[in-house]
């Protein structure tokens, strides 16, 4: 079946060491977006790539970077994650007609 | 700027049915979802309106007012897997953007009780 998939599902890393999150598609979706979740919150855009175009939100914390290296593959990448970072984060897909977002299971970052 | 406000929490019982609103403030309107999310789980997608009205698909039917900046989600014939949190979402093409980022509420929490 037609999926979003993030790896891992719970990630747990300590104050300050870089972690990254992975997720892929085999939607073959132009579109795909970071969200992170904090408990009981809305999800928050952090970014998104049309393509190999990257969108920034301006709010992001530059702590937060991504990669696109091709279609089917996103990842998130957080250099120094504080304890403010724990959280679930939701990646996305949509096609050209952003009529729908397609979400993986999410990855729950734990801070120690 | 973008504000989405939506009831924090709602009860029902099973075999009822629940109205849960939703009011937006947008710049560049361009569609409202409603999103369901269990506990720990992804959001999954249950509707689309972008013109005014009712949309039914099943026991789950949205309703859009684009003048009245007003949404809201109905669910029939309740059952306990219903229990989820629901969230409202708009798509709005501000900045010129044409991608249509969406900007999604903080999310009504469903408990339905037998």
């Amino acid at each position: 079946d037609a999926m979003v998939i993030q790896n891992p599902r719970y990630q747990v890393t300590q104050f300050g060491k870089p972690v990254t999150l992975s997720c892929s598609q085999t939607l073959n979706h132009n579109v795909m977006y970071w969200y992170q979740q904090k408990s009981s919150q809305a999800p928050k855009l952090l970014f998104h790539y049309y393509d190999k175009d990257f969108n920034n939100e301006a709010d992001t914390p530059d702590n937060f970077q991504s990669r696109r290296p091709n279609t089917s593959f996103c990842f998130l990448d957080i250099r120094s994650p504080g304890l403010g970072d724990a959280a679930m984060y939701l990646c996305a897909t949509s096609g050209s007609s952003y009529n729908e977002q397609f979400f993986g299971p999410g990855t729950r970052l734990t801070v120690l | 700027g973008q504000n989405i406000d939506q009831p924090t929490e709602m009860t029902a019982t099973e075999g009822a049915i629940v109205q849960i609103n939703c009011t937006y403030q947008t710049s560049g309107f361009n569609g409202l979802f409603w999103y369901q999310q269990h506990a720990g789980e992804a959001p999954t997608f249950l509707s689309y309106n972008v013109l005014d009205g009712l949309e039914e698909k099943g026991r789950f039917s949205s309703f859009l007012s684009r003048s009245k900046g007003y949404s809201y989600l109905l669910l029939k014939e309740l059952q306990m897997k219903d229990s989820a949190s629901y969230l409202c979402a708009v798509r709005d093409l501000d900045r010129g953007s044409t991608l249509g980022r969406l900007y999604f509420g903080r999310g009504t929490q469903l408990t339905v009780w037998p």
